[in-house]
Formats: structure tokens, sequence, C-alpha cells
């Protein structure tokens, strides 16, 4: 299993700043990923966080709003940029590295963007 | 395209009461289904993983079953108390963790 610490645990932002979100996991983990739910939602993957490389995106999502890095096998970060009102959400930070695919997660950021 | 849906979506029960949820995909090529249980404003536990070969997982008063044919999973819970009262998630993957999320079902369980 993984232990995975996400800080901070809710923000508060004005309009057009910008949050980063750190996500540290207890041990080498192959895959660490970050999820978006916003409210009343199920989650949706944003990207997977790739070590020494540029993250892979999913549909809807782009660098330039939501930058990601990963420097190590248990670190990871997410940025996001030029905040809007509606980029109030919960972000989450997952990992896994076994061949079942287990997930596992982090508490979590909620972000509220005035 | 796979689908995830969660039925009902809000569940209030008495306390010590066995209750099912339920979860329906679209696609039956999967490689695992993953059971999660989420406080409000917090992050995801992971609660039972079963993989594709496997017909159920049991962990303590909860146990989840898989059918691939008819396209469900069934989450258990025995003897339900408040402090089972979250919001309950299925996900799952066919494969390299494109993990597809229901919407949950939120489950309130009353002293």
């Amino acid at each position: 299993s993984a232990v995975i610490s996400q800080k901070p645990s809710r923000d508060i932002c004005q309009r057009g700043t910008s949050l980063t979100i750190q996500c540290q996991v207890d041990s080498q983990v192959t895959m660490m990923f970050w999820y978006r739910q916003q409210p009343g939602q199920s989650l949706t993957l944003i990207a997977t966080a790739n070590q020494g490389s540029e993250a892979t995106y999913e549909s809807g999502f782009v660098i330039d709003k939501f930058p990601i890095s990963r420097p190590n096998l248990t670190f990871s970060t997410l940025t996001v940029s030029n905040l809007s009102p509606e980029d109030s959400s919960i972000y989450l930070c997952s990992a896994g590295g076994g061949q079942d695919e287990k997930l596992f997660f982090g508490s979590g950021t909620q972000l509220s963007v005035l | 395209k796979q689908e995830v849906t969660q039925i009902p979506a809000a569940l209030s029960v008495p306390e010590g009461e066995n209750l099912v949820l339920n979860c329906s995909f679209t696609d039956s090529a999967i490689y695992n289904l993953q059971w999660f249980r989420q406080d409000p404003g917090k992050g995801l536990t992971s609660l039972l993983l079963i993989q594709s070969s496997q017909r159920e997982q049991t962990s303590g008063r909860l146990n989840a079953s898989l059918d691939k044919s008819s396209g469900r999973s069934t989450l258990y819970i025995a003897a339900s108390q408040p402090g089972d009262s979250a919001t309950y998630l299925c996900a799952l993957t066919s494969g390299t963790y494109k993990y597809i999320f229901g919407t949950g079902t939120r489950l309130k369980v009353l002293a």
C-alpha cells in the first residue's frame, strides 16, 4: 500500500492567481495521477504525472492551465493557474504501481476561488 | 465508451440494517474494479479491489461482488453503523490505470 500526503488541505484564492498543490508518497510508485472533483460531481482525470518528463494530459486539460511536475518517483506538484471561480473543486493526487493497478489517494485539496 | 452508473444516488437507513450499493457499467472488458469511500471534502479511501478474474472480495463487514457478464458490481455492508455514513464510489479500469468513476451513492446511517 501507499500513504499519500497532500497539501494544502484547503485554500481560498483570488481570481487570477495560482495555487500549487504538493503530493508526497511514502514509497516509490510507478504511477502518479491528478484528478479534479467539481462540486456534486465524480472524479475526472486531469493528467498522469511522468517522472522527469512532461505530464500526459486528458482531453480538455492543458499544460498552460495545469502545469505538473514530477521530479522523482515519490513527489509531484499540480499548479492551477489563472484561477477563476469555475476552478473551485477538490483536487486529488493518486498513486499506484502494483500489477493489480490498485489506486491510492491523498486527502485532497479543497480550492475555493473568489 | 465505458459508462459507470451508481444507483441510488442517496440512501438513508437505520443503524444495524444490511444494505447493498449498486454499480453498473456498459463495457464488460474491464481489468479491475475498486470500491472507495469518500468523506465530505476529503480524499478517497480504497475499500475493496476485485480483479476481472474474481467474483468477490471481502473485508470485515464489507463484501463486493463482480458480474462482468451483466455489467454489475455490488457492495454489501453488513450491520451498518453511523460511522459508515459517507459517499461510496465505484471505479473501474480496462488497464493502464485509466479509471472511470461512478457518480457515487451518498449513504447516511441513522443512529
